[in-house]
């Protein structure tokens, strides 16, 4: 069973801060992984990529991928109320050229004014 | 921007009864997918679907459930009898051929189970 895990919170995060969140994974053969926003009673939104060892950034977000360590994250530089949602974490694995997402239970951030 | 859509936005049935839910994926995406999150539950996989045929099921896709493609836009899942449990928003999504690309999600269908 390939499992992806993250700290499921409260995250609170004063606005103007940096918001940090964490996910895990099980399978070492991973290659792809994505963050989600979803809001309440919404659908999850695509915001990151990442498939490489390191950091990328864009606007915003950053998403750092640790392989060695089965560590993902994503940072969120000048947390704004509009970021408050639950920030999912998915992890893309292949089975016999079948691939398919598995997702963590999400982390839920509130932004405080 | 193109998105998936999907109908309806909220279905309410009695147990037993047969549903179908409906997407329409992007138009030039070849892969598809239905996933569900039960309230306060993580979005669950389901069954992906390329080429006019399942590529993968989860355990959760029993006999019960079924896709189809039935025409070049469609992408349905029926649930044949429904039971209470199977309460829960189901979310179709897509992708483009690239293999590291992510899913486009859809609005989602409430299902509501009586």
């Amino acid at each position: 069973q390939k499992e992806v895990e993250q700290n499921s919170g409260p995250l609170s995060v004063p606005e103007g801060a940096i918001a940090s969140l964490n996910c895990t994974y099980s399978d070492r053969g991973s290659q792809s992984f994505f963050w989600y926003r979803q809001y309440s009673g919404k659908s999850p939104e695509l915001i990151m990529s990442i498939y490489s060892n390191g950091d990328k950034e864009d606007g915003r977000f950053t998403a750092q991928l640790n392989k060695a360590s089965q560590y993902v994250s994503l940072l969120i530089r000048d947390s704004q109320p509009s970021d408050s949602a639950t920030y999912l974490c998915a992890v893309k694995s292949e089975d016999f050229g079948n691939e398919k997402l598995t997702f963590g239970t999400g982390t839920r951030l509130t932004i405080i004014p | 921007e193109p998105e998936v859509t999907q109908t309806p936005s909220h279905q309410v049935t009695q147990m037993g009864q047969e549903v179908i839910l409906r997407c329409v994926p992007i138009s030039n995406h070849l892969y598809f997918y239905w996933y569900r999150q039960i309230l306060g539950q993580k979005v669950e996989f389901l069954v992906s679907f390329y080429n006019n045929e399942i590529s993968e099921k989860s355990e959760i896709f029993d006999d019960q459930f079924s896709v189809e493609r039935p025409d070049g836009s469609n992408f349905t899942l029926k649930i044949r009898s429904t039971k209470l449990e199977d309460s829960a928003m189901y979310f179709c999504a897509s992708r483009d051929t690239g293999r590291g690309e992510g899913y486009t999600f859809g609005s989602g269908t409430r299902l509501t189970v009586v």
